[in-house]
């Protein structure tokens, strides 16, 4: 059974950086895309970006000053970091594999993070 | 790059078929066969329930189906039961690597 799991602070001071760390189990990350996704409070889901097995990667534009990612397949896991946080960046954030490479058929989904920013 | 629209909820009566819509652009929904929906219950992860614009993954039940017309997908629930009611998000790919949600539906039984 695959099984995906954030990682993180919970709690952020406003103008530093979020960073959070997603655990897979139950199969390998070669071949498949990952995501991160957020959902802000009373909002939708939002695409905040991608890295694929190579290291490859693709953001949000309205994030991309602000975001990288990072994949390591030997420890079967991926992170995301996201620079000079606002309170508008608090959010639950999701990780997520794409078993179809890209064409978003998000099959198995972390619980959720959830990340406060606030002094 | 714009979200998606969604209506904020939709209400429906038990044994009812309801349809979400979801409103993009050619750059998007229109663009590509590339529309997903997925299903979140309070307090836990979103579901896939659709993929590729119409496709069911195995163990989705067959009472969700979705379809398409130039920028505008439909998830449809037919035969609505208590535990359809959730919140409801469509996903396009959005060119060069993007990809776009809708800002989600209510759905209430």
């Amino acid at each position: 059974q695959v099984q995906l799991q954030e990682s993180g602070p919970g709690l952020v001071k406003p103008s530093e950086t979020l960073s959070l760390t997603c655990t897979v189990s139950g199969d390998s990350m070669q071949n498949y895309y990952w995501f991160w996704i957020r959902k802000s409070p009373g909002k939708g889901l939002e695409w905040i970006g991608t890295i694929l097995d190579s290291g490859r990667t693709k953001f949000n534009p309205s994030l991309k000053s602000r975001v990288s990612m990072s994949i390591d397949t030997s420890k079967n896991h991926y992170s995301l970091k996201l620079r000079s946080v606002t309170a508008a960046d608090t959010a639950i954030y999701y990780c997520a594999r794409d078993q179809g490479a890209g064409n978003l058929e998000l099959d198995y989904w972390g619980q959720g993070a959830l990340v406060t920013v606030s002094s | 790059q714009s979200a998606l629209t969604q209506p904020a909820s939709v209400p429906g009566s038990a044994g009812q078929s309801i349809s979400i819509s979801c409103t993009g652009t050619t750059s998007d929904v229109g663009g590509y066969s590339l529309v997903s929906w997925y299903q979140q219950h309070p307090g836990t992860a979103p579901k896939l329930m659709i993929y590729e614009d119409n496709k069911r993954p195995s163990g989705v039940s067959h009472r969700f189906s979705a379809s398409k017309s130039g920028n505008t997908a439909s998830l449809t629930i037919s035969g609505l039961q208590a535990d359809d009611e959730a919140d409801y998000f469509c996903c396009s790919y959005a060119g060069s690597d993007t990809w776009v949600f809708g800002g989600g539906t209510k759905v209430t039984v």
